[in-house]
């Protein structure tokens, strides 16, 4: 079965660091570009980051510089290392593979002293 | 940044009633190969959100055939031939031509 299991969120203070796993099974993660991609409470979806097939990623302005994301081919694994966090990175992170056809349950990040 | 409005942004409809919602990107989505880079997704209350329509036209694998998408360039439209109960939700097109990648504001249907 193809499917995404999101995990590592958690209550964290600002300025923190958390480090989010996407795990994947029914398929390798190195064959399709994967986004991360958050939601706050009450708000709509908000993509985060991509790291394509041969590696590179793009982040979105708000994270960039701050949120790494990086893969694990042997433990067929998406990352995304979230430092310096802040109030506003509060959400569910989601990760969702290539044109967004399969989505994790997704990981609740809150940032909170 | 490419900017995805949707229209309504809510809609309440009568259960066999047919819906539409339109989305619009400041930028053509068409790419070299043909395709428009442009998916709909749909989150259930309480759900993480499922692909409906993936590349402006092609449903997803489970997708009932009543939900269908069209367009071209910078104007989109999913429509849903007769709403169903299961059908509530939000409803989002996305683009994935560029990086960010960019939502629209989601389109809340409800059924009345």
């Amino acid at each position: 079965e193809v499917q995404l299991v999101e995990t590592g969120g958690g209550l964290i203070q600002p300025g923190g660091s958390l480090r989010l796993s996407c795990a994947a099974s029914g398929f390798t993660v190195n064959s399709y570009y994967m986004s991360w991609v958050r939601q706050a409470p009450g708000k709509g979806l908000k993509w985060v980051s991509v790291i394509y097939t041969g590696g590179s990623t793009s982040y979105a302005d708000s994270v960039k510089g701050r949120f790494t994301i990086s893969r694990d081919n042997s433990e067929n694994t998406v990352y995304l290392q979230m430092n310096s966090l802040r109030d506003e990175d509060t959400a569910v992170y989601y990760c969702a593979r290539g044109y967004v056809d399969v989505w994790g349950r997704g990981t609740t990040v809150t940032v909170s002293s | 940044d490419i900017v995805m409005t949707q229209s309504p942004l809510s809609l309440s409809v009568t259960p066999g009633e047919p819906a539409s919602i339109s989305c619009r990107s400041s930028q053509n989505l068409l790419h070299s190969t043909g395709y428009n880079y442009l998916h709909w997704c749909l989150q259930k209350p309480g759900q993480s959100p499922q692909l409906l329509i993936s590349l402006g036209s092609n449903r997803a694998s489970g997708v009932p055939d009543r939900f269908s998408g069209s367009g071209s360039g910078t104007d989109f439209t999913l429509k849903i031939s007769r709403v169903e109960a299961e059908d509530v939700g939000v409803y989002y097109c996305m683009q994935a031509l560029q990086t960010p990648f960019t939502f629209g504001q989601g389109t809340r249907l409800e059924i009345k």
